[in-house]
Protein backbone atom coordinates (compact mmCIF):
# COMPACT_ATOMS: atom_id res chain seq x y z
CA UNK A 1 0.00 0.00 0.00
CA UNK A 2 1.28 3.39 -1.26
CA UNK A 3 0.66 5.69 1.98
CA UNK A 4 2.32 8.61 -0.23
CA UNK A 5 0.96 9.54 -3.69
CA UNK A 6 2.92 11.95 -5.73
CA UNK A 7 1.55 13.43 -8.82
CA UNK A 8 2.52 14.38 -11.49
CA UNK A 9 5.19 11.03 -11.78
CA UNK A 10 6.97 12.86 -14.93
CA UNK A 11 6.87 16.22 -15.89
CA UNK A 12 8.89 18.33 -18.56
CA UNK A 13 8.40 21.72 -18.96
CA UNK A 14 10.85 24.33 -20.51
CA UNK A 15 12.57 27.05 -18.90
CA UNK A 16 10.54 29.70 -17.01
CA UNK A 17 7.56 27.93 -16.40
CA UNK A 18 6.35 27.44 -12.98
CA UNK A 19 4.99 24.11 -11.75
CA UNK A 20 3.41 22.49 -8.97
CA UNK A 21 4.24 18.95 -7.61
CA UNK A 22 1.49 17.41 -5.32
CA UNK A 23 1.80 14.70 -2.51
CA UNK A 24 -1.22 13.46 -0.97
CA UNK A 25 -2.05 10.78 2.14
CA UNK A 26 -4.73 9.43 3.33
CA UNK A 27 -3.00 9.19 6.66
CA UNK A 28 -1.93 12.49 8.85
CA UNK A 29 1.97 12.64 9.53
CA UNK A 30 3.69 14.26 12.12
CA UNK A 31 6.45 16.00 9.71
CA UNK A 32 6.78 15.73 5.84
CA UNK A 33 10.35 16.60 4.23
CA UNK A 34 11.23 17.14 0.56
CA UNK A 35 14.23 15.68 -0.62
CA UNK A 36 15.68 16.05 -4.42
CA UNK A 37 18.00 13.57 -6.37
CA UNK A 38 20.13 13.81 -9.44
CA UNK A 39 21.51 10.58 -10.77
CA UNK A 40 23.99 8.93 -9.16
CA UNK A 41 23.43 10.14 -6.08
CA UNK A 42 21.52 10.26 -2.43
CA UNK A 43 18.40 12.34 -1.84
CA UNK A 44 19.44 15.77 -0.71
CA UNK A 45 16.93 17.28 2.10
CA UNK A 46 15.22 20.97 0.50
CA UNK A 47 13.01 21.33 3.42
CA UNK A 48 10.81 19.60 6.34
CA UNK A 49 7.51 21.24 7.26
CA UNK A 50 5.88 20.37 10.57
CA UNK A 51 2.54 22.17 11.53
CA UNK A 52 -0.52 22.20 9.48
CA UNK A 53 -0.48 25.31 7.19
CA UNK A 54 2.51 25.95 7.14
CA UNK A 55 4.53 27.70 4.61
CA UNK A 56 8.27 27.18 3.66
CA UNK A 57 10.65 29.30 1.20
CA UNK A 58 13.64 28.54 -0.51
CA UNK A 59 14.27 30.68 -2.83
CA UNK A 60 11.61 29.94 -6.18
CA UNK A 61 10.75 26.87 -4.36
CA UNK A 62 7.51 27.18 -2.10
CA UNK A 63 6.49 23.99 0.28
CA UNK A 64 3.57 24.24 1.99
CA UNK A 65 1.65 21.50 4.23
CA UNK A 66 -1.66 21.24 4.54
CA UNK A 67 -3.81 21.97 6.87
CA UNK A 68 -4.64 18.44 7.95
CA UNK A 69 -1.19 17.59 7.86
CA UNK A 70 -1.85 14.88 5.17
CA UNK A 71 -0.67 16.58 1.93
CA UNK A 72 1.83 18.71 0.83
CA UNK A 73 2.92 20.67 -2.30
CA UNK A 74 6.13 22.35 -3.69
CA UNK A 75 5.93 25.41 -6.04
CA UNK A 76 8.76 25.83 -8.54
CA UNK A 77 8.67 29.65 -10.01
CA UNK A 78 10.42 30.46 -13.23
CA UNK A 79 11.81 26.95 -13.51
CA UNK A 80 15.54 26.41 -14.33
CA UNK A 81 17.53 23.79 -15.84
CA UNK A 82 19.27 23.47 -12.68
CA UNK A 83 16.21 22.64 -10.84
CA UNK A 84 16.02 19.37 -12.87
CA UNK A 85 15.87 16.24 -10.87
CA UNK A 86 13.34 13.73 -8.75
CA UNK A 87 11.95 15.28 -6.21
CA UNK A 88 10.53 12.87 -3.41
CA UNK A 89 8.40 13.66 -0.32
CA UNK A 90 8.49 11.67 2.69
CA UNK A 91 6.48 11.92 5.88
CA UNK A 92 6.81 10.52 9.21
CA UNK A 93 5.02 8.79 11.37
CA UNK A 94 4.70 7.89 14.94
CA UNK A 95 8.66 8.45 15.28
CA UNK A 96 9.55 11.03 13.03
CA UNK A 97 12.65 9.25 12.30
CA UNK A 98 10.89 6.67 10.28
CA UNK A 99 9.73 7.98 6.73
CA UNK A 100 7.32 6.40 4.22
CA UNK A 101 8.50 8.09 0.85
CA UNK A 102 6.84 9.43 -2.15
CA UNK A 103 7.30 7.43 -5.34
CA UNK A 104 8.71 10.51 -6.61
CA UNK A 105 8.29 13.21 -9.20
CA UNK A 106 10.71 13.43 -12.01
CA UNK A 107 11.32 16.97 -13.60
CA UNK A 108 12.60 17.82 -16.50
CA UNK A 109 13.42 21.60 -17.32
CA UNK A 110 14.01 22.34 -20.99
CA UNK A 111 17.13 25.16 -21.61
CA UNK B 1 32.89 17.55 5.77
CA UNK B 2 29.90 16.01 7.15
CA UNK B 3 28.73 12.57 5.19
CA UNK B 4 27.53 9.01 5.15
CA UNK B 5 29.80 7.06 3.61
CA UNK B 6 28.92 3.59 1.71
CA UNK B 7 30.74 0.87 0.53
CA UNK B 8 30.90 -0.42 -2.50
CA UNK B 9 29.10 1.93 -4.98
CA UNK B 10 28.83 -0.76 -7.54
CA UNK B 11 28.98 -4.77 -6.79
CA UNK B 12 27.43 -7.68 -9.15
CA UNK B 13 27.38 -10.94 -7.37
CA UNK B 14 26.38 -14.24 -7.52
CA UNK B 15 22.85 -15.87 -5.91
CA UNK B 16 23.73 -16.91 -2.64
CA UNK B 17 27.01 -15.57 -1.92
CA UNK B 18 27.11 -13.72 0.87
CA UNK B 19 28.27 -9.92 1.14
CA UNK B 20 28.43 -6.94 3.23
CA UNK B 21 27.80 -3.27 2.13
CA UNK B 22 29.13 -1.00 4.55
CA UNK B 23 27.70 2.38 6.02
CA UNK B 24 29.77 4.91 8.19
CA UNK B 25 28.44 8.32 9.44
CA UNK B 26 30.97 10.93 10.24
CA UNK B 27 28.16 13.19 12.35
CA UNK B 28 27.72 11.45 15.79
CA UNK B 29 24.11 10.40 14.64
CA UNK B 30 21.75 8.58 16.96
CA UNK B 31 19.50 7.08 14.21
CA UNK B 32 20.42 5.09 10.93
CA UNK B 33 18.49 3.77 8.31
CA UNK B 34 18.55 1.28 5.10
CA UNK B 35 16.58 1.77 2.02
CA UNK B 36 16.30 0.53 -1.00
CA UNK B 37 14.86 2.03 -4.22
CA UNK B 38 13.36 0.28 -6.93
CA UNK B 39 11.25 2.25 -10.13
CA UNK B 40 8.00 3.09 -9.88
CA UNK B 41 8.27 1.55 -5.87
CA UNK B 42 10.23 4.61 -4.52
CA UNK B 43 12.59 4.46 -1.67
CA UNK B 44 11.33 1.75 0.89
CA UNK B 45 13.10 1.47 4.59
CA UNK B 46 14.56 -2.52 5.03
CA UNK B 47 16.09 -1.48 8.98
CA UNK B 48 16.62 1.26 10.77
CA UNK B 49 18.70 1.97 14.27
CA UNK B 50 17.81 4.05 16.96
CA UNK B 51 20.98 3.88 19.01
CA UNK B 52 23.91 1.31 19.64
CA UNK B 53 22.89 -1.74 19.51
CA UNK B 54 18.73 -1.24 19.23
CA UNK B 55 17.44 -2.19 15.53
CA UNK B 56 14.39 -2.72 13.97
CA UNK B 57 12.72 -3.72 11.08
CA UNK B 58 11.32 -1.35 8.14
CA UNK B 59 8.89 -2.24 5.63
CA UNK B 60 10.76 -4.92 3.70
CA UNK B 61 13.16 -6.65 6.01
CA UNK B 62 13.12 -9.74 4.46
CA UNK B 63 16.57 -11.41 3.59
CA UNK B 64 18.81 -8.53 5.25
CA UNK B 65 20.32 -8.28 8.39
CA UNK B 66 21.97 -5.53 10.02
CA UNK B 67 24.47 -4.83 13.30
CA UNK B 68 24.77 -1.58 15.02
CA UNK B 69 28.11 -2.48 17.21
CA UNK B 70 29.41 1.34 16.92
CA UNK B 71 27.23 4.69 16.72
CA UNK B 72 29.25 5.79 13.73
CA UNK B 73 28.51 1.89 11.19
CA UNK B 74 25.87 0.47 10.07
CA UNK B 75 26.35 -2.12 7.99
CA UNK B 76 23.68 -4.31 5.64
CA UNK B 77 24.17 -7.96 5.30
CA UNK B 78 22.80 -9.91 2.62
CA UNK B 79 23.35 -13.77 3.78
CA UNK B 80 22.09 -15.55 0.82
CA UNK B 81 21.05 -12.85 -1.85
CA UNK B 82 18.92 -13.46 -4.49
CA UNK B 83 17.41 -11.64 -7.73
CA UNK B 84 15.50 -9.88 -6.53
CA UNK B 85 17.75 -8.08 -4.35
CA UNK B 86 18.73 -6.56 -7.42
CA UNK B 87 18.32 -2.90 -6.48
CA UNK B 88 20.43 1.15 -5.58
CA UNK B 89 20.63 0.49 -1.71
CA UNK B 90 21.26 3.87 0.30
CA UNK B 91 21.79 4.53 3.79
CA UNK B 92 20.93 7.68 5.88
CA UNK B 93 21.38 9.04 9.21
CA UNK B 94 19.50 11.42 11.11
CA UNK B 95 20.01 13.07 15.02
CA UNK B 96 16.78 15.24 14.60
CA UNK B 97 13.24 14.76 13.40
CA UNK B 98 14.07 16.99 10.33
CA UNK B 99 15.69 15.22 7.90
CA UNK B 100 18.29 12.91 6.74
CA UNK B 101 21.87 12.68 5.36
CA UNK B 102 22.18 10.30 2.72
CA UNK B 103 25.05 8.11 1.10
CA UNK B 104 25.89 8.64 -2.67
CA UNK B 105 24.59 4.60 -2.84
CA UNK B 106 25.38 1.09 -3.90
CA UNK B 107 23.97 -0.56 -6.76
CA UNK B 108 23.89 -4.11 -6.51
CA UNK B 109 22.89 -6.57 -9.34
CA UNK B 110 22.74 -10.17 -8.12
CA UNK B 111 22.82 -12.89 -11.19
Amino acid sequence: TQLLEQSPQFLSIQEGENLTVYCNSSSVFSSLQWYRQEPGEGPVLLVTVVTGGEVKKLKRLTFQFGDARKDSSLHITAAQPGDTGLYLCAGARGSARQLTFGSGTQLTVLP
Amino acid sequence: EAQVTQNPRYLITVTGKKLTVTCSQNMNHEYMSWYRQDPGLGLRQIYYSMNVEVTDKGDVPEGYKVSRKEKRNFPLILESPSPNQTSLYFCASSNSNYGYTFGSGTRLTVV
